[in-house]
């Protein structure tokens, strides 16, 4: 299994650009979720999804939309980049509903904008 | 979201337990503990959880206060590989998401 993978794993941008962060994971997993963290700083959730067709605003949802098309697939987009969006994304999924479960994170997506 | 409190940083010696602090000093009967931990240049890593009983697992052990304001995880024999920022965070029943704080930063010297 590769667990839970991001792409692209770089990427610059310049102001006003748009682009959309891809996470996949092949564990069957119902529950998938974007976080980002800037420096020096702890995770913050953007938004999250219960299941395919589903999405849900986390704590910092501005500026980000979200789709759930595929089971396995949570995508992030930005349709207007700022640089105040320079960060690191992180994705992450899990199997239950419930707060005995663990997430599994991926590999992040460091995204900076010009 | 109820909050913890965990000091900024920790140093320790290759091969030597780890003993990280966590209060919680609000916490509510249905929150669990859990840990997570993010080694550089990585997405956070599951460690532990627990509700009220001392928990162990291949990776470390959990130990709760009788009263839960507070946590320890214990790293019996600590690597260099974990030297990492390792966060406390209480999950409360019927949510999933995680809401991540600073964490300590966890320093192993050879």
């Amino acid at each position: 299994n590769a667990g839970v993978t991001q792409t692209p794993k770089f990427r610059v941008l310049k102001t006003g650009q748009s682009m959309t962060l891809l996470c996949a994971q092949d564990m069957n997993h119902e529950y998938m979720y974007w976080y980002r963290q800037d420096p020096g700083m702890g995770l913050r959730l953007i938004h999250y999804s219960v299941g395919e067709g589903t999405t849900a605003k986390g704590e910092v949802p501005d500026g980000y939309n979200v789709s759930r098309l595929k089971k396995q697939n949570f995508l992030l987009g930005l349709e207007s980049a700022a640089p105040s969006q320079t960060s690191v994304y992180f994705c992450a999924s899990s199997y239950l509903r419930g707060p005995w479960n663990e997430q599994f994170f991926g590999p992040g997506t460091r995204l900076t904008v010009l | 979201d109820a909050k913890t409190t965990q000091p900024n940083s920790m140093e320790s010696n290759e091969e030597e337990p780890v003993h990280l602090p966590c209060n919680h000093s609000t916490i509510s009967g249905t929150d669990y503990i859990h840990w997570y931990r993010q080694l550089p240049s990585q997405g956070p890593e599951y460690v532990i959880h627990g509700l009220t009983s001392n928990v162990n697992n291949r990776m470390a052990s959990l130990a709760i206060a009788e009263d839960r304001k507070s946590s320890t995880l214990i790293l019996h024999r600590a690597t260099l590989r974990d030297a990492a920022v390792y966060y406390c965070i209480l999950l409360f029943g019927g949510a999933q998401k995680l809401v991540f704080g600073q964490g300590t930063r966890l320093t192993i010297n050879p």
